[in-house]
């Protein structure tokens, strides 16, 4: 079945403690994203990734790290997390001649206390 | 910059048709994505327009204006299933707000 996987689900932790969400894709997607999304204020680009070994920021980078060191893999690495991360995060994929079409992890709740 | 403005919240009856909004300002256009995300869940794709024109998938249908920079999507013969928050988008990088849409018996 194609789709984007996302781990964890859920996850509560503290401030400054670095974590990573996994995404992996196994539609051999070039392009991948991660959002936030958060309420009243939609979805936002964290960062992107046009291809292997190719990362740039979106709209909201900050505080945030991405790696693409295989095509299907995106972590979304988060160093010295603090509360203002506390949001839904999503991984996302498509392919480049159909960027339109974004395939969506099932997302991962963050809470940073 | 790149910016959409659609209605946070529309209420509709079971049965009948809605219209969801999108105007949007960007100076460079490749096209508006509609997607779909219930509650709890992940937006899922729904329609896109790249030219002037309605595009129909089903029930759904999405409708594009380059000069008046303004789309819409219209959903027929709703059903409950229907209520969820509808977002229009320039991909890959910016998402309108989302229009929550509450179908009503």
């Amino acid at each position: 079945e194609a789709q984007v996987t996302q781990n964890p689900r859920y996850l509560i932790t503290v401030t400054g403690k670095k974590l990573t969400v996994t995404c992996s894709q196994n539609m051999n997607h070039e392009y991948m994203s991660w959002y936030r999304q958060d309420p009243g204020l939609g979805l936002r680009q964290i960062y992107y990734s046009m291809n292997v070994e190719v990362t740039d920021k979106g709209d909201v980078p900050e505080g945030y790290k991405v790696s693409r060191k295989e095509k299907r893999n995106f972590p979304l690495i988060l160093e010295s997390p603090s509360p203002n991360q506390t949001s839904l995060y999503f991984c996302a994929s498509s392919s480049l001649g159909e960027g339109e079409k974004l395939f969506f992890g099932s997302g991962t709740q963050l809470s940073v206390l | 910059g790149q910016s959409l403005e659609q209605p946070s919240e529309v209420t509709a009856v079971e049965g009948a048709i809605v219209q969801i909004n999108c105007t949007y300002q960007t100076s460079g256009f490749y096209g508006l994505s509609w997607y779909q995300q219930h509650d709890g869940g992940a937006p899922t794709f729904l329609s896109y327009n790249a030219l002037d024109g309605l595009e129909e998938t089903g029930r759904f249908s999405s409708f594009l204006s380059r000069s008046d920079s303004y789309g819409y999507l219209l959903l027929q013969e709703l059903q409950m299933k229907d209520s969820a928050s509808y977002f229009c988008a320039f991909l890959p990088l910016v998402f309108g707000k989302g229009t929550r849409l509450s179908v009503i018996a």
